[in-house]
């Protein structure tokens, strides 16, 4: 099955600087990948998706790329701020022969520090 | 409009008891998941139902049965808790159509004694 790996499991950055997570994935047939942020003892909450058809993703200081040939797809953020300190997760999805499940990566722990 | 719901939100079992975590969604979505969220390991997925009446297996089913009771709700059962079922439950659901996006509950924290 698919397996998405995901770096750094945890990241310190200061305040106004930016941040990047990385994940890399096995399948090939993966063509949907969300990241997702979750705050301390809160649910998921998707943040921002990419499809495998389109290659950049930008929503105000978030974006997301994606490299198909590579089979990885990182996240930026911009201009951090405290409130962006969470555990933020990857996954991959192969669609409808696989339900639409997700993959997820193991998820990266953000320190944003004013 | 509650969205995803989730009962209980925290409960505590001996082991070798049994217990139904349940999930409700009032999205009118077809497909339903459950997943476990243990510390480092990410979320992993147990059981979907891609629509009403059917069930499949995820990565991590042993131990857990589920039942797809109408379009609204989808239950979890551990006939018989492990401590390694010690974990945060999460219920998502997805709308059909090719959509991929999932929407998760707030979650059940299951402790196994």
């Amino acid at each position: 099955g698919e397996n998405v790996e995901q770096h750094p499991s945890t990241l310190s950055v200061q305040e106004g600087d930016s941040a990047v997570i990385k994940c890399t994935y096995s399948d090939s047939a993966s063509n949907y990948f969300p990241w997702y942020k979750q705050e301390l003892g809160k649910r998921p909450q998707l943040i921002i998706d990419i499809r495998s058809n389109v290659g950049e993703k930008k929503d105000q200081r978030i974006a997301v790329t994606l490299n198909k040939t590579a089979k990885h797809f990182s996240l930026h953020i911009t201009e951090t701020q405290p409130e962006d300190s969470a555990v933020y997760f990857c996954a991959a999805s192969i669609g409808g022969n696989s339900g639409y499940a997700l993959n997820f990566g193991k998820g990266t722990s953000l320190l944003v520090t004013p | 409009n509650a969205g995803v719901t989730q009962t209980p939100k925290f409960q505590v079992l001996k082991t070798g008891q049994s217990m139904t975590l349940q999930c409700a969604q009032d999205m009118n979505h077809n497909s339903m998941y459950w997943y476990r969220q243990d510390p480092g390991m990410g979320l992993r997925l147990i059981y979907y139902s891609a629509s009403e009446g059917t069930t499949d297996k995820g990565e991590v089913p042993n131990g857990y049965n589920v039942s797809r009771l109408n379009k609204r709700e989808f239950s979890l059962r551990l006939e018989s808790a492990a401590p390694s079922q010690t974990s945060v439950y999460f219920c998502a659901t997805r709308t059909s159509g090719g959509k991929e996006t999932q929407y998760f509950g707030p979650g059940t924290r299951l402790l196994v004694l």
